[in-house]
């Protein structure tokens, strides 16, 4: 079965830079775009960045672009998000998520690593 | 970027119920609409896809429907296992947007 475990979260300071992964079991993972979606505190959901299958295309939200760097190792079935000059504002439980065929919608979620940043 | 409205932020409804969700796109998603079940302390679910077609292994008693610009989640017969948030999203166009998220309470 689809399986999307995600690790690497943590308390950091602000400034600083902080690798989130995800491992993919349970399916072809080179075969599917992936993406990563944030939740705030008691807030609700938002996208954070999506990358093609092969990893040639990625898309950022404009409240991250510039700062987070989502990548791909199909070799390892790993999607990772890197993330650095992080803010108060990053503090969020983040999910991986499979997109559908030929859709971005998510299909398969991991069970999300928290993420606060605080000094 | 396209802004999803979702109401009511909340409801409360009784065993048995039927249940309506809006969701409102401020531009023409065509049918690039998806509703999500999020359960407290879990990751969400995906319900429908397109707008109205149900995704595998979820309950026929969730249904579906528009397109354009204006959607709705109906959960026929409520169960108290529905108590959640319910999120529409569009994937029309990037950025992907959700909305606000519907709370589901039972009476």
């Amino acid at each position: 079965q689809v399986q999307l475990v995600e690790s690497g979260g943590g308390v950091v300071e602000p400034g600083r830079s902080l690798r989130l992964s995800c491992a993919a079991s349970g399916f072809t993972f080179s075969s599917f775009s992936m993406d990563w979606v944030r939740q705030a505190p008691g807030k609700g959901l938002e996208w954070v960045a999506v990358i093609s299958y092969n990893g040639i295309s990625t898309f950022y939200a404009d409240s991250v672009k510039g700062r987070f760097t989502i990548s791909r190792d199909n070799s390892k079935n790993t999607l990772y998000l890197q993330m650095s000059s992080l803010r108060g504002e990053d503090t969020a439980v983040y999910y991986c998520a499979r997109d559908g065929a030929d859709d971005y919608n998510f299909d398969y979620w991991g069970q999300g690593t928290p993420v606060i940043v605080s000094s | 970027d396209i802004q999803m409205t979702q109401s009511p932020s909340s409801l409360s409804a009784s065993v048995g119920d039927r249940v309506t969700i809006t969701c409102r796109a401020s531009h023409s998603i065509r049918n690039y609409l998806n509703w999500y079940q999020q359960k407290p302390g879990k990751a969400p679910n995906l319900l429908i896809y397109g707008a109205s077609s149900l995704q595998g292994g979820v309950s026929s008693r969730f249904s579906g429907s528009g397109s354009g610009t204006d959607f709705t989640l109906v959960i026929n017969s409520l169960q108290p296992e529905d108590l959640a948030t319910y999120y529409c999203q569009q994937s029309y166009v990037i950025p992907l947007t959700f909305g606000g998220g519907t709370k589901v309470e039972i009476k």
